[in-house]
């Protein structure tokens, strides 16, 4: 149980491109989703914390406006870069919390984004 | 202000056992995750931590004293494929978010 799924796996788009990254929690309802990205060497940082049906709520320093996420159900939330340039290149990984995970956090696999 | 420190690398020898430790100052607490990342992979669930002491799950065991801000995580009989990243994540009281360290990367030798 708790599995979680994103997809793309990876990705490479020219600069100025948008990117959508879907992330789905395939055997529970996640009340509660999280992006991260994490670049080489470093730890993950978080980027926003969505809760279905409500605005996401972004970490200090994250452009909302560039980072568009979207919770729209308890099984799906979307992250969409926008206007890609190669800074935003980075491994994107999502994680999800419900009722029925207690406390933990799920992650899913990642997405990969290059931009050239 | 936050502030999650764990060692940056570790060697081990395979079958032997290894302790990673981590200590923090967060403003609140509700929990401690320890994660594992193989490279190029998300991180998976390890163990949690919340009320001080020793959980043990097979060859991993975690610990946590919460007055001292301090958790360590103990592999046993180590293995090859247990070379990873360990991440340590403190969970704040409020929010629920995770806040996490940078990292030990673990290295095991035959």
């Amino acid at each position: 149980g708790a599995v979680v799924s994103q997809h793309p796996s990876w990705v490479i788009c020219k600069s100025g491109t948008s990117v959508k990254i879907e992330c789905r929690s395939l055997d529970f309802q996640a009340t509660t989703m999280f992006w991260y990205r994490q670049f080489p060497k470093q730890s993950l940082m978080l980027m926003a914390t969505s809760n279905e049906g409500s605005k996401a709520t972004y970490e200090q320093g994250v452009e909302k406006d560039k980072f568009l996420i979207n919770h729209a159900s308890l099984t799906l939330s979307t992250l969409t870069v926008t206007s890609a340039h190669p800074e935003d290149s980075s491994f994107y990984i999502c994680s999800a919390r419900g009722a029925w995970t207690q406390e933990t956090q799920y992650f899913g696999p990642g997405t990969r984004l290059l931009v050239l | 202000g936050q502030n999650i420190d764990q060692p940056t690398e570790m060697t081990a020898t395979e079958g032997a056992i290894v302790q990673i430790n981590c200590t923090y100052q967060t403003s609140g607490f509700n929990g401690l995750f320890w994660y594992q990342q193989h490279a190029g992979e998300a991180p998976t669930f390890l163990s949690y931590n919340v009320l001080d002491g020793l959980e043990e799950k097979g060859r991993f065991s975690s610990f946590l004293s919460r007055s001292k801000g301090y958790s360590y995580l103990l592999l046993k009989e180590l293995q090859m494929k247990d070379s990873a990243s360990y991440l340590c994540a403190v969970r704040g009281s409020n929010t629920g978010k995770l806040i996490f360290g940078q990292g030990t990367t673990l290295q095991v030798k035959p």
